[in-house]
């Protein structure tokens, strides 16, 4: 079955890069998305690509996708303390079916 | 644009008793999910609706939970009877389309279960 792992911590300084990394099994995955959730809030789609693309960029987000290795990473640019959250990596197998999220990583950001 | 909304936020029952929770989707949203995030995971989805039917519900504990969405707009979830390791987050979320690029759903605030 499908299955997406992450790791459940990062720590990092305001102002640095802040990588986050994701891999999945399934190799039929169509797209990959990145979610996030404030504490007491519901999840909030940051950013996704399709399993054609190796690259996205938006903002201060850059997604990359290496698909011969099923590993996914968000780079989150000049991260602030407002970037502290859990985020969710998340893949569809049939255009919007089939939904499976990893664990979360807790990005802490320190001042 | 108002967001998905859910009630209630949050409940407190006993093992062996039954809850319902509900979700208004966003106006015009064909699909609606049901997720379950157990502390310290990741939601797991345990049934999608389009429209009014059921697109994937095969991790539906079927022997205890049930749901519908009658008319194609709200929906309720339900747990009967409940089990300690239920004590999870519900969450509801809504999507435009089946078929969308992007494919965006949109959480509610989720529902907080806790059972004693």
């Amino acid at each position: 079955g499908e299955d997406v792992e992450q790791s459940l911590f990062l720590s990092v300084r305001e102002g640095d890069s802040s990588v986050i990394n994701c891999t999945y099994t399934d190799s039929s995955s169509t797209y990959l998305y990145w979610y996030k959730q404030e504490p007491g809030a519901g999840l909030q789609l940051l950013t996704y690509i399709f399993s054609n693309m190796d690259m996205k960029q938006d903002q201060r987000l850059t997604v990359l996708l290496n698909k011969k290795d099923k590993h996914l990473s968000l780079r989150i640019a000049d991260t602030q303390t407002g970037d502290s959250a859990i985020y969710f990596c998340a893949e569809s197998i049939n255009y919007g079916q089939n939904f499976v999220f990893g664990p979360g990583t807790r990005l802490s950001v320190l001042p | 644009e108002a967001g998905v909304a859910q009630s209630p936020r949050y409940k407190i029952i006993e093992k062996r008793q039954s809850v319902a929770f509900w979700c208004n989707p966003i106006s015009g949203h064909a699909t609606l999910y049901w997720y379950q995030q157990i502390l310290g995971q990741g939601p797991k989805l345990l049934i999608q609706f389009q429209n009014n039917g059921v697109v994937d519900d095969s991790q539906l504990p079927k022997d205890r939970f049930s749901a519908e969405r009658l008319k194609g707009v709200d929906s309720t979830l339900k747990i009967q009877p409940a089990k300690l390791e239920d004590s999870a987050v519900y969450l509801c979320a809504s999507s435009l389309a089946l078929q969308g690029v992007p494919y965006e759903q949109y959480f509610g605030p989720g529902t907080r279960l806790t059972v004693t």
